[in-house]
């Protein structure tokens, strides 16, 4: 079956420590995403990636950080830097846009990060 | 400013009783796109609907159909027959064209219940 896995569902960590969430694709899109959505909000874009070993800043990229080595996979650190890390993270994948052309982006099932 | 508002942050509906979602967003991009994700308590947000800024027709898939006013900018969903299991958040999200990447900006959502 196509399509996005993160893991894990759910992820502990202490205040101070980096934590890796992973994100896989296999339905062949060159573009994929980290969104945050924190309790009764809507998402707000962390980073984005259009292609392999190349990545830009979204909204709220302080705190985080990515990379892109394999067009499939597009993991997410959240570093100590961040100062509210507790958060549900969801990335997303899509084919790129084409001019006007728009395509929906696809969604993974999410990890809920707590940070004590 | 925001970009996507929706008004309503929670409304019952009765079972198979139709409902309308609001939407309305600013742009100054005469070219951009508008969808509408559903998110169901699990997490995982499930695509619904896309409106072209130069569509002619207003959207309609299945149940869902986009109540798309130009002018006013504004892109309403509406659900007919709701079914117990349309129960969940619904968020607007808007792609401009001339932004670079597919990035979408969300709303804060709207939380829909359904009842028996």
């Amino acid at each position: 079956d196509g399509g996005i896995t993160q893991s894990p569902k759910y992820l502990f960590r202490k205040e101070g420590q980096n934590v890796t969430l992973s994100c896989e694709q296999n339905l062949n899109h060159d573009a994929m995403y980290w969104y945050r959505q924190d309790p009764g909000q809507g998402l707000r874009l962390i980073y984005y990636s259009q292609i392999v070993n190349d990545f830009q800043k979204g909204d709220i990229a302080e705190g985080y950080s990515v990379s892109r080595e394999k067009k499939e996979s597009f993991p997410l650190t959240v570093t100590s830097a961040q100062k509210n890390p507790t958060a549900f993270y969801l990335c997303a994948s899509s084919l790129l846009p084409q001019g006007m052309k728009t395509y929906e982006q696809y969604f993974g099932p999410g990890t809920r990060l707590t940070v004590t | 400013a925001q970009k996507i508002t929706q008004t309503q942050p929670g409304m019952f509906v009765q079972e198979k009783e139709a409902v309308t979602l609001d939407c309305t967003y600013d742009t100054s991009d005469p070219s951009y796109g508008l969808f509408w994700y559903k998110q169901p308590s699990s997490g995982e947000m499930i695509f619904l609907i896309y409106q072209g800024s130069y569509d002619q027709q207003n959207a309609t898939e299945g149940r869902y159909s986009l109540n798309f006013q130009k002018a006013r900018k504004s892109a309403n969903l509406v659900i007919s027959a709701s079914q117990l299991g349309d129960s969940a958040m619904y968020f607007c999200a808007m792609r401009e064209v001339k932004a670079a990447g597919n990035k979408l900006t969300f709303g804060g959502g709207t939380r829909v219940l359904v009842k028996p």
